[in-house]
């Protein structure tokens, strides 16, 4: 069945540096979902991926849907300490079904 | 304000006690799941509806039940609670399957 493996499992950082996350899908994406949960707090919507390479920017944030659709990044920036938390890939296949990868618990360090 | 809400937040019982969680969203939201979420496994769907009175397994249905008799309200019920069904759990909610999930705050279960 499809899977979607996420990369790394965890990430500490300096405040300042960059930070990336990177999602693996088994299978043909139609569409990938990102979510950030914050300690103790539950997921939030973050952005929605459907073309082929697309690129897609939130300030400091910055999303890639591969050329295949079988993966994509999110790469933040100069992270700050509200960056801290679980960035989740959720992706959609042929199925309809959205699997959730297995997070990248960032922690940023001040 | 649009939101999903769950209750309880935080849950301690006993095996084989049965008991639900509840699940309501206000934004006429087709779509409704649970999910849980355990440390290095990331969210799994237990079950899932697409409309009312359709209910559907997810990847992890054993031990639970659902229902979904009105549009706003999906229950989670466990008949018998095991140890093994301590994890957190949360319901989402999206207008159907293609578009983002609102999720409630979560419902922390433990099993003794």
């Amino acid at each position: 069945g499809q899977q979607v493996m996420q990369i790394p499992q965890y990430q500490h950082v300096q405040e300042g540096e960059d930070f990336t996350t990177y999602c693996n899908s088994s299978t043909t994406l139609s569409n990938i979902q990102w979510y950030k949960q914050r300690p103790g707090g539950h997921p939030v919507f973050l952005i929605q991926l459907v073309k082929s390479g697309e690129v897609k920017k939130q300030k400091r944030l910055t999303f890639q849907f591969g050329e295949a659709k079988k993966n994509s990044s999110l790469h933040i920036t100069a992270t700050q300490t509200t960056d801290v938390g679980t960035y989740f890939c959720a992706g959609q296949g042929s199925t309809d079904k959205l699997i959730f990868g297995t997070g990248t618990r960032l922690q940023v360090f001040p | 304000e649009a939101q999903v809400t769950q209750n309880p937040r935080y849950l301690i019982t006993v095996t084989g006690k049965k008991l639900t969680v509840t699940c309501s969203q206000n934004m006429n939201h087709e779509y409704m799941s649970w999910y849980r979420q355990d440390p290095g496994l990331g969210l799994r769907q237990i079950y899932y509806s697409m409309n009312v009175e359709v209910t559907d397994k997810g990847d992890v249905p054993e031990g639970y039940k659902v229902s979904r008799k009105e549009k706003r309200n999906f229950p989670l019920i466990l008949e018998s609670p095991s140890p093994n069904q301590t994890s957190l759990y949360f319901c989402a909610s999206s207008r159907d399957t293609g578009t983002r999930r609102h999720f409630g705050n979560g419902t922390r279960l433990t099993v003794t």
